[in-house]
């Protein structure tokens, strides 16, 4: 159980176009879902926090017009990145919370590889 | 700025030995830490939690709390090739948000 997809797995696109990355968790409903994106040989940094049915939280330093996050229901949340640039090609990965007592665990996706030409 | 520090590595160990990772905290009031290995292009999987002062056992894997020295660690008994990987210590922050530490790459030798 407690399957998280993203899709898709990897994508190419031209500068200065706006690519769109789903997350879904499968079999449970998420309280939360958060975005990460890692960087080669760098650890996970978090993006933004969102919570179905409101905007988002972003972290500090990540831009919230550049990166569109829309959490339309308990099992899916999406990632606009929108007029990107080769500076935002980097593996960005999804995960969704399961409320569980006193952990609140994340269940993270396979990842998304974007890579801006 | 509450931070997690690790080790990069690489940690290297022979087959079979015993793998001892290590991880610190910044943020005193954490609760809950989680350990998480990354294989090459992959998307992290969780390995253990642990909340509770002591250890904490699951088939080859302790993981190791001192809430006092605000450190976690992770053992890996029997060490197989295939641990091979990197693995991220994550510090969940009151408001429910993982903080990772910058991964310490374990490599096990045949």
């Amino acid at each position: 159980g407690a399957v998280v997809s993203q899709h898709p797995s990897w994508v190419i696109c031209k500068s200065g176009t706006s690519v769109k990355i789903e997350c879904r968790s499968l079999d449970f409903q998420a309280t939360t879902m958060f975005w990460y994106r890692q960087f080669p040989k760098q650890s996970l940094m978090l993006m933004a926090t969102s919570n179905e049915g409101s905007k988002a939280t972003y972290e500090q330093g990540v831009e919230k017009d550049k990166f569109l996050i829309n959490h339309a229901s308990l099992t899916l949340s999406t990632l606009t990145v929108t007029s990107a640039h080769p500076e935002d090609s980097s593996f960005y990965i999804c995960s969704a919370s399961l409320a569980s007592g006193r952990f609140n665990e994340q269940f993270f996706g396979p990842g998304t590889r974007l890579t801006v030409l | 700025q509450k931070e997690v520090e690790q080790n990069s590595g690489p940690l290297s160990v022979p087959e079979g030995a015993i793998a001892s990772l290590n991880c610190t905290y910044s943020d005193r009031g954490s609760q809950s830490f989680f350990w998480y290995r990354q294989y090459s292009g992959k998307s992290p999987e969780l390995i253990m939690f642990i909340y509770s002062n002591g250890d904490k056992e699951d088939g080859r894997f302790t993981a190791q709390l001192n809430k006092a020295s605000q450190y976690v660690s992770l053992l890996i008994r029997d060490s197989q090739p295939s641990d091979s990987a990197t693995y991220l210590c994550a510090v969940m922050d009151s408001s429910y948000k993982l903080i990772f530490g910058s991964g310490t790459r374990l490599l096990v030798r045949p």
